[in-house]
Parts: C-alpha cells; sequence; structure tokens
C-alpha cells in the first residue's frame, strides 16, 4: 500500500457525460501528478500540482481538468467523454516537486466509456 | 524530447534463475532520474528501484540490481532468484532533473513496457 488513495475504483459512464477523479496524497506529500493508461497510448502524463497550484502540464485535453483543495487532495475531471478515454487513471504524491523526489502512486481508477 | 525505449514486449524466466530487462533512452540532459516500475496484476505500480544519473555506482535493491550506461543511455534491471510474485509488467521510466514550470519536464516519461512472466 502506497499511502495513496483513489476513488472510484471503477466507474463506466457513458459518452458525453462528465466524470470526477479523487484522489488523496500520501500524508505529508504536496505534490499530486496525474496520468493517464491506456492500451494505445501507454501511460502518459496528464497534469501535476504543487501545493494547490498548477506546476506542470503534459499531454492533458482541453476537455480535462484538475485542481487540488486546501486539504492537498486533488480532482480530476473529465467531460464531454469519448470513447477513447476509456483507461486507467492513477494518481501519485511526492512529498516535494523537485525531480529527485520519488513518486508513489494510487491504484488507480479504471474508466469505461460505452 | 526525451523518449524511452524497452525493446521487449515480452520476457520469461525460470523460477529462481535470472533475468535481464532492457531499456534505453534518448536525452540531450546530463542531469536526470531513471526508476524501474512494477505494475502486477492489480494495476498497482510498484517502485522497484530508482538510479540518479550522477551516481556511477549501479543501484541496488535486494534481488533487483540495475546496470546504468550513462554514454551509452542504458538502463536494464537484473532480477535474480526470480520468484513468482515478481511476474508483472515492468516499466523504465526517466525524470528529468531540470525545472521547467508550465511544462512537462520533471516529469515521468515511461516506456511501453515488458511483461515478465515466472515459470514454476
Amino acid at each position: 500500500d502506497s499511502g495513496v488513495t483513489q476513488t472510484p475504483k471503477h466507474l463506466i459512464t457513458a459518452t458525453g457525460q462528465r466524470v470526477t477523479l479523487r484522489c488523496s496524497p500520501r500524508s505529508g506529500d504536496l505534490s499530486v501528478y496525474w496520468y493517464q493508461q491506456s492500451l494505445d497510448q501507454g501511460l502518459q502524463f496528464l497534469i501535476q500540482y504543487y501545493n494547490g497550484e498548477e506546476r506542470a502540464k503534459g499531454n492533458i485535453l482541453e476537455r480535462f481538468s484538475a485542481q487540488q483543495f486546501p486539504d492537498l487532495h486533488s480532482e480530476l475531471n473529465l467531460s464531454s467523454l469519448e470513447l477513447g478515454d476509456s483507461a486507467l487513471y492513477f494518481c501519485a504524491s511526492s512529498v516535494g516537486d523537485t525531480a529527485g523526489k520519488t513518486q508513489y502512486f494510487g491504484p488507480g481508477t479504471r474508466l469505461l466509456v460505452l | 524530447a526525451q523518449t524511452v525505449t524497452q525493446s521487449q514486449p515480452e520476457m520469461s524466466v525460470q523460477e529462481a534463475e535470472t533475468v535481464t530487462l532492457s531499456c534505453t533512452y534518448d536525452t540531450s540532459e546530463s542531469d536526470y532520474y531513471l526508476f524501474w516500475y512494477k505494475q502486477p496484476p492489480s494495476r498497482q505500480m510498484i517502485l522497484v528501484i530508482r538510479q540518479e544519473a550522477y551516481k556511477q555506482q549501479n543501484a541496488t535493491e535486494n534481488r533487483f540490481s540495475v546496470n546504468f550506461q550513462k554514454a551509452a543511455k542504458s538502463f536494464s534491471l537484473k532480477i535474480s532468484d526470480s520468484q513468482l510474485g515478481d511476474a508483472a509488467m515492468y516499466f523504465c521510466a526517466y525524470r528529468s532533473a531540470g525545472r521547467n514550470y508550465g511544462g512537462s519536464q520533471g516529469n515521468l516519461i515511461f516506456g511501453k513496457g515488458t511483461k515478465l512472466s515466472v515459470k514454476p
């Protein structure tokens, strides 16, 4: 158990819908990262927050957004969902935002868009 | 942009034997970090081992060790005394040590993974 929690574990929804994925980092970790794992794209970095502020952005679609709250939990919002958004979404956390800090991954949320 | 290549989609090893998973990467940077993550059937991403590029000594964690060849941009993982619980997908990952706020540098770049099977 990495100490990072993600809810829900599974999510099934329809095209065009909007969903929210939630992540609680390890105690004491200020950085939260979101990754998407799909069969065709592999593991891709989406976005990073550090202590409530957006710190880095990767291959995140405009239909997707995220935020980190004062209690440091983070939410990833996916809207106007398409079939291709079906994937495993991971949250990871680290103590700081420097590269040397190890990222610890949560169990992931499996999203299926029908 | 940095890339990570794992040329072995699948590997197989006999229990108690040793196996080496390959990883190469492409970067123009001199300071970075390399990681191996394990993803068992549960899908949890578990850190196996990490290597700082500025360190010449190869990292070791119990039965897991790496062969880091900076000039060749190679970072292989050796698993000794393989166990059934080692069966999983293994991902090699790169992370730049530089700060580039607003961009994607500094975050993990993963290879496509190697599926390791362990035969009893």
